[in-house]
């Protein structure tokens, strides 16, 4: 079955520096996005992304996130200056492949573990 | 906005007896809700979907959620737990953005123990 594949697994960062999550969705699927999970805390929506844009963000993803489909199977997720609080597990999720108004699950990677110092 | 409770942040079952995993949602419309399941250290996998089309819904590793609207509720269960069926277990309600376009909104996570 085809999967949602995260790289780096883990990551470790300083304080300020910028660091960019990977993720290959399912290869035939349209819609994108990106959620994360603080320790202890709930899934929380950060961007969903499609036709090369983005169709809604969160409050979270603020001017120091940005997402990319750079090259037709990648779609990553970028934070400029990264903070302690941005430590987390960031979920890639990918949807479709029909363009249709009704509900096709999302299908999640196994997650990035991002650890700020 | 949607959103959805879990009415337990840890169940305990012993191998072999049923398990009931609480949901309540909120919502304006006629919601779409769905079950996602975490094991450790793995990424949110589904296990069931509403979708309007039945108010029982079977899932994978004999899971199923009833959707009751007079109650607002969409609880999980399971006839017979099993050793594997420990993990965190996820309520969501999905809005609908566009066409097929949808964002996700999580429920706290029940933690299901087996116990043998």
């Amino acid at each position: 079955e085809p999967e949602v594949t995260q790289t780096p697994s883990h990551q470790v960062t300083q304080m300020g520096q910028e660091v960019i999550l990977r993720c290959v969705p399912i290869s035939n699927h349209l819609y994108f996005y990106w959620y994360r999970q603080i320790l202890g805390q709930k899934v929380e929506f950060l961007v969903s992304f499609y036709n090369n844009e983005i169709s809604e963000k969160s409050e979270i993803f603020d001017d120091q996130f940005s997402v990319e489909r750079p090259d037709g199977s990648n779609f990553t997720l970028k934070i400029r200056s990264t903070k302690l609080e941005d430590s987390a597990m960031y979920f890639c999720a990918s949807s479709g492949p029909e363009k249709k108004y009704s509900n096709q699950p999302q299908h999640f990677g196994d997650g990035t573990r991002l650890s700020i110092l | 906005a949607q959103s959805v409770t879990q009415l337990d942040s840890h169940v305990s079952v012993s191998e072999g007896t049923p398990v009931l995993l609480r949901c309540n949602y909120s919502s304006s419309y006629s919601p779409s809700l769905f079950w996602y399941v975490q094991h450790p250290n793995k990424g949110l996998q589904l296990l069931l979907k509403y979708t309007s089309a039945a108010t029982l819904v079977k899932g994978i590793n004999g899971f199923e959620a009833e959707f009751k609207k007079s109650e607002t509720s969409f609880h999980l269960t399971k006839p017979s737990a099993h050793m594997s069926d420990a993990a965190e277990y996820f309520c969501v309600v999905s809005d609908q953005i566009g066409f097929g376009n949808e964002k996700l909104t999580f429920g706290t996570g029940t933690r299901l123990t087996i116990i043998p």
